[in-house]
């Protein structure tokens, strides 16, 4: 699988634009990128995924470089309850199982 | 519709035992995956379940093992516990073995084990 590199820590104000990074400089030309976040002591929660075009769902934009070697999340109007850890996962379409990482630590301040 | 549910919450069993957790996946969703996050790390994939039959595994030993039930839930076991197995370990339901961007995993509360 694609290794992804996330900063290990982030912070943003409540009510601006979260904008979390990630480089996958190795990704294929059929691999997903997906967005899960885990917020303290519950399962991870899917946000988004997308292949080579933006996505933008309830939750989130995703925006893919156009070589896909980097992709950003966006959470348009962050609020403390975004505070959690961000994943970003690279996944072969054979791949069977969700590879995370370290993910990114989203502090989200009043 | 009701989500993935696990059970117990919380579990404490010494080492050499054996304990099973329990999965319900979401309502419709026929395959659970199983992940074991460590304290301070992403989730690890274990091994997953598709219409009964186990279908992909992660590099765990054998004394984990695993059953799902026609009506899709599952049950994760661990023979010989070690301490090392202290863990939250999550189940993840979804529609189908993952395919191309078709299908995301949804994942339970998870059970938190310790081993003493």
């Amino acid at each position: 699988d694609a290794k992804t590199t996330q900063p290990t820590s982030m912070d943003c104000a409540e009510g601006r634009a979260a904008n979390l990074p990630c480089n996958h400089s190795t990704i294929s030309g059929n691999e997903y990128v997906y967005w899960y976040r885990q917020i303290h002591s519950q399962g991870p929660q899917y946000i988004i995924h997308g292949l080579k075009n933006n996505e933008t769902n309830e939750m989130a934009s995703l925006i893919i470089t156009e070589d896909r070697k980097s992709s950003t999340l966006i959470l348009p109007h962050a609020t403390l309850r975004d505070t959690a850890v961000y994943y970003c996962i690279v996944r072969p379409p054979e791949s069977r199982q969700l590879t995370f990482g370290s993910g990114t630590q989203l502090t989200v301040l009043p | 519709e009701t989500g993935v549910t696990q059970s117990p919450t919380h579990l404490i069993k010494t080492r050499g035992q054996q304990v099973t957790l329990r999965c319900s996946s979401q309502s419709g969703h026929n395959t659970v995956s199983w992940y074991q996050q460590a304290l301070g790390q992403g989730p690890q994939f274990i091994f997953q379940y598709y219409r009964e039959e186990e279908n992909g595994r992660g590099n765990f030993p054998p004394r984990f093992s695993g059953l799902q039930f026609p009506n899709y839930s599952s049950e994760l076991n661990v023979n010989a516990l070690e301490l090392d197995d202290s863990a939250l370990y999550l189940c993840a339901s979804s529609l189908g073995v993952l395919l191309a961007g078709d299908s995301e995993q949804f994942f339970g509360p998870g059970t938190r084990l310790t081993v003493l």
